[in-house]
């Protein structure tokens, strides 16, 4: 069965700074692995996703994530945080061969201090 | 462009009551799922539908049903509401292939009294 874990429920980091939120994922082959974000009584929205091809992968709002297939990882980062960057972000992961079925990490909620 | 539709936005129900709660969408997707979202637990599948006429359950499916009316509808129901049903409850379609993406309306917060 695929898990996901996100280590941290809650990240704070300073304006400028750099934001890293970590994933790791349980999957006997590689899945598709998703960065989803939710801001405040919102849905959510896809930052980036990886399915196949590059294993660094770019996003909206300056974020990006590298697949390592040997650490089963998919950390994502930014290089300087904005305060709207403030939100809850939520890796998932889906397999292959059975649909949009996604798993989800318990999320990691980002601060960003002035 | 609407994208997915979920109604209503808030409910409150007391125990052993039932509601719907709609969802639609208008990307011709052929998936469609109801998760929920509890506080440090992410989103969990309640049940998903592949394909107009079929559904089927996910991990969390108990005190649930659901019925996909047609290709843009997926209809979750709660016969008898629990106070463990409090939670908000997110619709998502799923567009399919190497280009697979989900996209959620904008949630349903249901408190169970």
């Amino acid at each position: 069965a695929q898990s996901v874990t996100q280590l941290g429920s809650h990240v704070s980091v300073s304006e400028g700074a750099l934001v890293l939120l970590r994933c790791n994922y349980s999957s006997s082959v590689p899945p598709y692995l998703f960065w989803y974000v939710q801001y405040p009584n919102q849905g959510l929205q896809l930052l980036l996703k990886y399915t196949t091809g590059a294993t660094l992968v770019k996003g909206i709002n300056g974020f990006e994530a590298e697949f390592k297939k040997s650490e089963t990882s998919f950390h994502l980062t930014k290089p300087s945080a904005h305060m709207s960057d403030a939100a809850e972000y939520f890796c998932a992961v889906s397999a292959r061969n059975q649909g949009g079925k996604l798993i989800f990490g318990q999320g990691t909620e980002l601060s960003v201090k002035p | 462009n609407a994208g997915v539709t979920q109604t209503p936005k808030f409910q409150v129900l007391k125990t052993g009551q039932s509601m719907t709660l709609q969802c639609a969408q208008d990307m011709n997707h052929n998936s469609m799922y109801w998760y929920r979202q509890d506080p440090g637990m992410g989103l969990r599948l309640i049940y998903y539908s592949a394909s107009e006429g079929t559904t089927d359950k996910g991990e969390v499916p108990n005190g649930y049903n659901v019925s996909r009316l047609n290709k843009r509808e997926f209809s979750l129901r709660l016969e008898s509401a629990a106070p463990s049903q409090t939670s908000v409850y997110f619709c998502a379609s799923h567009s399919e292939g190497v280009r697979t993406e989900a996209f959620f309306g904008q949630g349903t917060r249901l408190t169970v009294v």
